[in-house]
């Protein structure tokens, strides 16, 4: 099973800034099957990008994702209000599907 | 409007089983993929498993395998959770997810249910 492990747990960032999110796995993630998501309190999660880099439709170009094989990353160039939420990463190249535990992205 | 629409909450005794249910609508359901997946309060999110909606292929995670059966009824565009043996720790909301596109060979789980609360308690 593939161990993902999300850093920082909590990220305190204000509005305007810039927040980088790390996703690291314990092994290489199949043809990049990564995506990330966010949730926010009482919502199901909402998928902001797929193979480790693909915005999904309708989400703002602010959000962007990197990287390959066991590192990748989640960056929002200028947070929103809106923002602020949990993110999950999750591998779906190698089953079990596993997810990271979430990074908290708060208001500062 | 692709949407996946859950099955209402639920309250369970111990020891029983629990079916909810997560149709389809908006997009090609034969085409698709759908996974099942849990989150306990304020925990993270949980994969319990997968069908390919056109062989009824499945995969689940070995922690569920001995109590979790995902089937697909094509005629109702709906798709099945079945959890068996309930003990309280199954408390969660549950979630379904489709990759809308899987058969056409794009791969992501891009449109998910509103979740379904189900509560595991004598």
């Amino acid at each position: 099973e593939i161990v993902l492990t999300q850093s920082p747990g909590t990220l305190s960032l204000s509005p305007g800034e810039r927040a980088t999110l790390s996703c690291r796995a314990s092994q290489s993630v199949s043809t990049n099957y990564l995506a990330w998501y966010q949730q926010k309190p009482g919502q199901a999660p909402r998928l902001l990008i797929y193979g480790a880099s693909s915005r999904a439709t309708g989400v703002p170009d602010r959000f962007s994702g990197s990287g390959s094989g066991t590192d990748f990353t989640l960056t929002i160039s200028r947070l929103e209000p809106e923002d602020f939420a949990v993110y999950y990463c999750q591998q779906y190249g190698s089953s079990p599907n596993t997810f990271g535990q979430g990074t908290k992205l708060e208001i500062k | 409007q692709m949407q996946l629409v859950q099955s209402g909450p639920e309250v369970k005794k111990p020891g029983t089983s629990m079916k909810v249910s997560c149709k389809a609508s908006g997009f090609t359901f034969s085409s698709s993929a759908m996974q099942w997946v849990r989150q306990v309060r304020g925990q993270r999110l949980e994969w319990i498993g997968w069908i390919v909606v056109d062989t009824s292929n499945t995969n689940y995670a070995q922690k569920f395998q001995e109590k979790v059966t995902i089937i697909r009824d094509m005629s109702t565009s709906t798709t099945y959770l079945e959890l068996s043996s309930l003990r309280s720790e199954d408390t969660a909301v549950y979630y379904c997810a489709a990759a809308s596109g899987f058969g056409s060979g794009w791969y992501a789980f891009d449109i998910w249910g509103q979740g379904t609360m189900v509560t595991v308690s004598s």
